[in-house]
């Protein structure tokens, strides 16, 4: 599987500023996803990153909100823009990748925690 | 209106035994669904998934069943060990798995001594 990392790991943030968060993976990969999980809730997927145009994004995600970029195939941002604290939440990218092994798992990374006060 | 649902929070169950954990889908259009295990403050792990031409997958202590008719799966993990105590999440795709995930809210196993 693919080793990815994110940065920061975790952040408090003030209401109406915004925060990059970023993906980076080890190995080039076809599809990169941005998920979210608030509190006590299940992951959603907010967007796929697609390399070379722009973001797809889920209803209820738009790209005012949520810019991301795309620029290579081993790296992707997510910006959390004019937060509010119904955006705290953990922030994590996936990968799809293909290989010796099936080609259609997705594999996560740690996750950003957010805290908007 | 979840399409992805796990209806057991928390499910605990002593070591050495089976655990069995359930997942019910609505969107027909899902053809691929997958189990994750996740520990507080860490990514959700791949554990095993399945594709709708199949109704049984297996690897290792971990198999997953499908039944397509009636729209359910799960996971059977056996024999539990202690290091199993996490929460499972079930997540379906569309498009062969080419597409993002839909996840139910997870169930909280907890395996006894």
């Amino acid at each position: 599987s693919a080793v990815i990392s994110q940065k920061p790991s975790r952040d408090i943030c003030q209401r109406g500023t915004s925060l990059t968060i970023q993906c980076q993976v080890d190995s080039q990969v076809t599809m990169m996803f941005w998920y979210r999980q608030q509190p006590g809730q299940s992951l959603t997927l907010i967007a796929t990153a697609n390399q070379g145009s722009e973001a797809t994004y889920e209803s209820g995600f738009v790209i005012d909100k949520f810019p991301i970029s795309r620029p290579n195939l081993t790296f992707s941002t997510l910006t959390v823009s004019n937060m509010s604290p119904e955006d705290s939440s953990i922030y994590l990218c996936s990968v799809r990748t293909s290989g010796d092994y099936s080609y259609n798992e997705q594999f996560f990374g740690p996750g950003t925690r957010l805290t908007v006060l | 209106d979840q399409q992805v649902k796990q209806n057991s929070p928390s499910l605990s169950v002593q070591e050495g035994r089976i655990s069995i954990l359930n997942c019910d889908y609505t969107n027909s259009m899902f053809d691929y669904f997958l189990w994750y295990k996740k520990y507080p403050a860490e990514g959700p792990t791949f554990l095993i998934s399945i594709s709708s031409i199949k109704d049984k997958n297996e690897d290792g202590r971990f198999t997953v069943f499908l039944n397509k008719s009636a729209k359910h799966l799960s996971l059977h993990i056996v024999p539990s060990q202690p290091g199993d105590s996490a929460v499972y999440f079930c997540a379906a795709s569309s498009g062969g798995g080419a597409d993002g995930l839909t996840f139910g809210k997870g169930t909280h196993l907890i395996i006894q001594p």
